[in-house]
C-alpha cells in the first residue's frame, strides 16, 4: 500500500525547534517529490515548499521561506519540516502529500501533524 | 500570484441533488487544475486531476470540467457521505501550487 505516514502531535513553546517528519511506503520514494501543506484551524490549505527526494532540492513558497526548512533522508524514506523558533502563529495541522508523477495533483497524503505553539 | 476564487462558499443541498462548484483563476491555467474533497479531521482526498480525470475509487457522481481559467466539480446525485469541504488546486504555476478558499457543502 503506497502511504506517507507523518509524526504525532506536538506541543511547544514560542521560540523553540521543532522537526516532524513524513515517511513514505509502498513506491520508489526518491521518484516523486514530497510537497508540505498548512492548514489552519477553520481554514484552507496553503501550500508550504516541495523536495525532491532524488537529489535533496527544495523550493519554498515565499510566505514561508526564511521561516521554515524542508529535507529529506531518502535512506529511511523520511522527509521533514522543520522550524527554529516557533511563533504563536504557527499552529496549525501540517500535512505532507506526494506530488503525482504527472504533476497535476497530490495524489497521496500523510494523516497530518497537528502543531500547538502556546506559552 | 495565481489566485483561485470558488463560488459558493457555502452550498446547502440535499440527498440526490445535483451541484456544482465553480473554481476561477486569476489567469489562465490550461488544465493543470486539481479537485479535493476534506471531512473534518482528515487530509484532503484527490479527487480529480487534470481538471477532468477522475482519480481511482472515486465515484463516477463525481466529475470535473473546464480548462484556462473556468473549472467546474460536478456531483451527479449527491450522497450523504458527500457533504464535506472541497477545495481546488492550481499546478500550473510552478511551484506555487495556491488552492481556493474552500466550498463547504452542507445537508438541507
Amino acid at each position: 500500500e503506497v502511504q506517507l505516514v507523518q509524526s504525532g502531535a506536538e506541543v511547544k513553546k514560542p521560540e523553540e525547534s521543532l522537526r516532524i517528519s513524513c515517511r513514505g511506503s509502498g513506491y520508489s520514494f526518491t521518484t516523486y517529490w514530497i510537497t508540505w501543506v498548512r492548514q489552519m484551524p477553520g481554514k484552507g490549505p496553503e501550500w508550504m515548499g516541495r523536495i525532491d527526494p532524488s537529489d535533496s532540492y527544495a523550493n519554498y513558497n515565499p510566505s514561508f521561506q526564511g521561516h521554515v526548512s524542508i529535507s529529506v533522508d531518502k535512506s529511511i524514506t523520511t522527509a521533514y519540516l522543520q522550524w527554529s523558533s516557533l511563533r504563536a502563529s504557527d499552529t496549525a495541522m501540517y500535512y505532507c502529500a506526494r506530488l503525482a508523477a504527472s504533476r497535476r495533483a497530490f495524489d497521496i497524503w500523510g494523516q497530518g501533524t497537528m502543531v500547538t505553539v502556546s506559552s | 500570484d495565481i489566485l483561485l476564487t470558488q463560488s459558493p462558499s457555502f452550498l446547502s443541498a440535499s440527498v440526490g441533488d445535483r451541484v456544482t462548484i465553480t473554481c476561477r483563476a486569476s489567469q489562465g491555467i490550461s488544465s493543470y487544475l486539481a479537485w479535493y474533497q476534506q471531512k473534518p479531521g482528515k487530509a484532503p482526498k484527490l479527487l480529480i486531476s487534470a481538471a477532468s480525470t477522475l482519480q481511482s475509487g472515486v465515484p463516477s457522481r463525481f466529475s470535473g470540467s473546464g480548462s484556462g481559467t473556468e473549472f467546474t466539480l460536478t456531483i451527479s446525485s449527491l450522497q450523504p457521505e458527500d457533504f464535506a469541504t472541497y477545495y481546488c488546486q492550481q499546478l500550473n504555476s510552478y511551484p506555487q501550487y495556491t488552492f481556493g478558499q474552500g466550498t463547504k457543502l452542507e445537508i438541507k
